[in-house]
């Protein structure tokens, strides 16, 4: 069963730094691309970040380009978004979700993490 | 960037009725969009992939068509656990979604 737990969402002032990670199970991690997507409360869904099974490549979201930094350790089955320099408009559910192939070409999200709550508030 | 327009907004519906949602796209995708449905404190869920793939284990009563620009999601025979908000994705470099369409029971 494909499992996806993201973790290290917190309460944070504006202009800090916080990391999220999403441990993964149930299938080969390091055959797919995996993203973020992101959700404001009552909102709809934002793409966040892509990252490419090797994680030769990434992709973001002009919203948060500069500012978040996706990255992946296929020993660990676990991917990661690095945080930086937050904005009360990034206060949102943050989910991770396995891209249903490689990286290349199309990309859908054939599976999600629950979530984990991000909230920018001094 | 690619702009992703659903149509209606909301709908209201009755168990058994047939409902149409559709998106626009700003450019033309080929068949490159999906189609979600998300429930209140849930994660979305994927149905239609490549604008008219069924994704396994989703029922037949949802389908999905277009290309270029315009597509459609029909579901032929609404049930009560379909009550939800659907989001079509265009699905390229720079994925995007549509603002989302919640349906209601009428």
């Amino acid at each position: 069963e494909v499992q996806l737990v993201e973790s290290g969402g917190v309460v944070v002032q504006p202009g800090g730094s916080l990391r999220l990670s999403c441990a993964a199970s149930g299938f080969t991690f390091d055959d797919y691309a995996m993203h973020w997507v992101r959700q404001a409360p009552g909102k709809g869904l934002e793409w966040v970040s892509l990252i490419s099974w090797d994680g030769g490549s990434t992709y973001y979201a002009d919203s948060v380009k500069g500012r978040f930094t996706i990255s992946r350790d296929n020993s660990k089955n676990s991917l990661y978004l690095q945080m930086n320099s937050l904005r009360a408009e990034d206060t949102a559910l943050y989910y991770c979700a396995k891209d249903i192939a490689g990286g290349s070409g199309e990309h859908y999200f054939d599976y999600w993490g629950q979530g984990t709550l991000v909230t920018v508030s001094s | 960037d690619i702009q992703m327009t659903q149509s209606p907004s909301s709908v209201s519906a009755s168990v058994g009725d047939r409902v149409t949602i559709t998106c626009r796209a700003s450019q033309g995708i080929s068949s490159w969009l999906a189609w979600y449905q998300q429930k209140p404190g849930k994660a979305p869920k994927l149905l239609i992939y490549a604008a008219s793939s069924l994704q396994s284990g989703v029922p037949s009563r949802f389908s999905g068509s277009g290309s270029g620009t315009d597509f459609t999601l029909t579901i032929s025979s609404l049930q009560p656990e379909d009550f939800a908000t659907y989001y079509c994705q265009q699905a390229n470099s720079f994925p995007g979604f549509g603002g989302g369409t919640k349906v209601e029971i009428k």
